[in-house]
């Protein structure tokens, strides 16, 4: 069983403070890696993806990715309370092989004033 | 469309009756994906569809539902003698290319 796991949270953290999200996966022959941000009652959104091990920055978010470790995280800078969502890990592979994505359970944000 | 329609919003039904939730894509879009959302749960795969190819089946929970998608476009998912536990979000979402685009989805209550 191919599996992403997050932490459910919530991670609480101050406006400005730097947030940081970390998900894990079973599958070593993924090679991307996605971030979707859902706020409460909306669907999800992508923000981010990776492919290479290493950083990649976009804006106020950076995505990391360390496929050794088989450990993907997001990375958010200067929080802010329009951040407070629930962010969802995504890896293709499943059951259905590459084609569809595989969702972690999502980590609940809060960023406080 | 501009994006991803879903159809009805919310549902209520009486548990052993015949749903069909429906699904309008992004035009152009190749690819057409359900899946559902339980209360704090991930989202979980239930059915793909990708072109004039045969969908994959494999995470459809159980005989009940049944997916289709008419010329490449629309498509509706169907759950037959539906149950409590199959109150969820039903998400669909459409691509072409590796980013998906979720519709608004349908609140599926079942007394």
């Amino acid at each position: 069983q191919k599996e992403v796991e997050q932490n459910s949270g919530p991670l609480s953290v101050p406006e400005g403070a730097i947030a940081s999200l970390n998900c894990t996966y079973s599958d070593r022959g993924s090679q991307s890696f996605f971030w979707y941000r859902q706020y409460s009652g909306k669907s999800p959104e992508l923000i981010m993806s990776i492919y290479s091990n290493g950083d990649k920055e976009d804006g106020r978010f950076t995505a990391q990715l360390n496929k050794a470790s088989q450990y993907v995280s997001l990375l958010i800078r200067d929080s802010q309370p329009s951040d407070s969502a629930t962010y969802l890990c995504a890896v293709p592979g499943g059951i259905s092989g590459y084609s569809t994505l595989t969702f972690g359970k999502g980590t609940m944000l809060l960023v406080s004033p | 469309g501009a994006g991803v329609s879903q159809s009805p919003s919310n549902k209520v039904t009486e548990k052993g009756k015949d749903v069909e939730l429906r699904c309008d894509p992004i035009s152009g879009h190749t690819a057409l994906y359900w899946y559902r959302q339980s209360l704090g749960q991930g989202l979980e795969f239930l059915i793909y569809f990708q072109g004039n190819s045969a969908p994959d089946k494999s995470g459809l929970p159980s005989d009940r539902f049944s997916a289709e998608r008419t010329g490449g476009s629309v498509s509706t998912l169907t759950i037959q003698r539906t149950q409590q536990e199959d109150s969820a979000v039903y998400l669909c979402a459409s691509s072409f290319g590796e980013k998906l685009f979720f519709g608004s989805g349908t609140q599926l209550s079942v007394l």
